[in-house]
């Protein structure tokens, strides 16, 4: 079974702060990285697909980095709105199969 | 383009009964997976179709099967429910199978009381 773990469970930040989440995924047999966003009573969005070691991603203030040897990726929201509280997941894709291993989640709230 | 639909989104059964959930992709994606979310965990895989067969499987019992049909909509179906079956099923639909983004429906969610 594989483990992927995301960090902080929740956060709590105020309007306008940057914050940052961490997704860590196992290092080896690696083949993509998602991050989706996950607004209550609506479906997943994706954010980003990641598949290189370095990649950056940026959608307007939100930005992914990845590293695959080390085994972790960043989320970063820069000046957080209340309409990004949301809990954020990755899942981990590896080349044995298409199958997403999800972590548990990073709940945000932007409190106004 | 319509999203991804799930039938019903609510749905409450007794133990032992059985349940089938239904899922249409995204118009011409041919890949639908199926994912169980309950509380404090993750989404957890069930399975994964395309063009009608199944490529992958998750660490579930044997009590839950699906099937997908030549029109790439997939249906998910629970035998002898037991409590712990209560949960938000989630399909997912991507064009091909690999690890390309996967787009989600809004869930269906089963009370086994």
């Amino acid at each position: 079974i594989l483990n992927v773990e995301q960090s902080p469970q929740s956060l709590h930040v105020q309007e306008g702060d940057s914050t940052n989440f961490t997704c860590s995924f196992p290092s080896s047999n690696f083949y993509a990285l998602h991050w989706y966003r996950w607004e209550t009573a609506k479906s997943p969005e994706a954010l980003f697909v990641m598949t290189l070691n370095g990649d950056e991603k940026k959608k307007g203030r939100i930005s992914a980095t990845l590293n695959t040897k080390e085994g972790y990726s960043y989320l970063y929201i820069k000046g957080s709105q209340p309409e990004d509280s949301a809990t954020y997941l990755c899942a981990f894709s590896p080349n044995t199969g298409n199958q997403f291993y999800f972590g548990t989640g990073t709940s945000l709230t932007v409190i106004p | 383009k319509a999203g991804v639909t799930q039938t019903p989104r609510y749905l409450i059964k007794t133990r032992g009964q059985q349940v089938t959930l239904s899922c249409s992709p995204i118009s011409g994606h041919r890949s639908v997976s199926w994912y169980q979310q309950t509380p404090g965990q993750g989404l957890q895989f069930l399975f994964e179709y395309f063009s009608e067969t199944q490529r992958n499987k998750g660490n579930f019992p044997g009590r839950f099967s699906g099937r997908q049909f030549s029109n790439s909509r997939s249906e998910m179906n629970v035998s002898t429910l037991e409590l712990g079956d209560s949960a938000l099923y989630l399909c997912a639909s991507s064009r091909s199978t690999g690890p390309e983004t996967q787009y989600f429906g809004p869930g269906t969610r089963l009370l086994v009381l």
